[in-house]
């Protein structure tokens, strides 16, 4: 357990829905991340907050949207995706965004677009 | 740009040692880390090693830091069935919460 949770971990969605990935982290970080892992690439970095602040956007498309009401949740929204969104979406979390401080991850949430 | 570069396939036996290798482009990273991922789990940090360090041991993991090859390896010793999992090598910079990651290398161990 790294004191990060992701729920759900499996989810399956129509191009058509909308669905939502919930985040918790039970560290007292400050910052938070969602990456996305599709097979044989590289963690991809989606979007940060600090203290609840969007720090960054990866260049992500608009059906992919945040929402950080505090510092111990993270959600990100999901509607009217495509099948080459089906990926493993991780949230994790740290102190602060110094480089030095250590990246804490969750379990993943595992998503198929059909 | 920067890259980090993992093969991508590791086989070992049970008992013996296991090294998984890392290339990276970028030198100015300050620190370098290991991850595993066990199948349906996120990742969980194993180690890390500050950039003016050559070597860092932890137990059964020894980490091998060459800055002037850009080399970073990760040696399991006697290694075992449940060390089977996608390593992960990570590198991040001063000034930037930014972590580059490598392809990850699926490590089998056979019994």
């Amino acid at each position: 357990e790294t004191g990060v949770t992701q729920t759900p971990r499996h989810l399956v969605m129509g191009m058509t829905n909308k669905k939502s990935l919930k985040c918790e982290q039970h560290l007292g970080h400050n910052a938070m991340y969602w990456y996305k892992q599709s097979a044989k690439k590289p963690l991809e970095l989606m979007f940060v907050y600090n203290f609840k602040e969007q720090t960054e956007n990866n260049s992500v498309p608009s059906r992919f949207s945040p929402e950080c009401p505090n510092s111990s949740h993270l959600f990100l929204h999901l509607h009217t995706l495509q099948p080459e969104d089906s990926a493993l979406y991780l949230c994790a979390s740290s102190q602060d965004l110094r480089a030095e401080e250590t990246q804490y991850f969750g379990p993943g949430t595992r998503l198929l677009v059909l | 740009g920067e890259d980090v570069e993992q093969s991508l396939f590791l086989s070992v036996r049970e008992g013996d040692s296991s090294v998984i290798n890392c290339t990276y482009t970028d030198s100015s990273s300050t620190y370098l880390y290991w991850y595993k991922q066990e199948p349906g789990a996120g990742l969980q940090l194993l180690t890390y090693i500050f950039s003016n360090m050559d070597m860092k041991q932890d137990q059964r993991l020894t980490v091998l830091l060459n800055k002037k090859d850009k080399h970073l390896s990760l040696r399991i010793a006697d290694t075992q069935t449940g060390d089977s999992a996608i390593y992960f090598c990570a590198e991040s910079f001063a000034g930037t919460y930014k972590y580059i990651f490598g392809t990850g290398t699926r490590l089998k161990v056979l019994a």
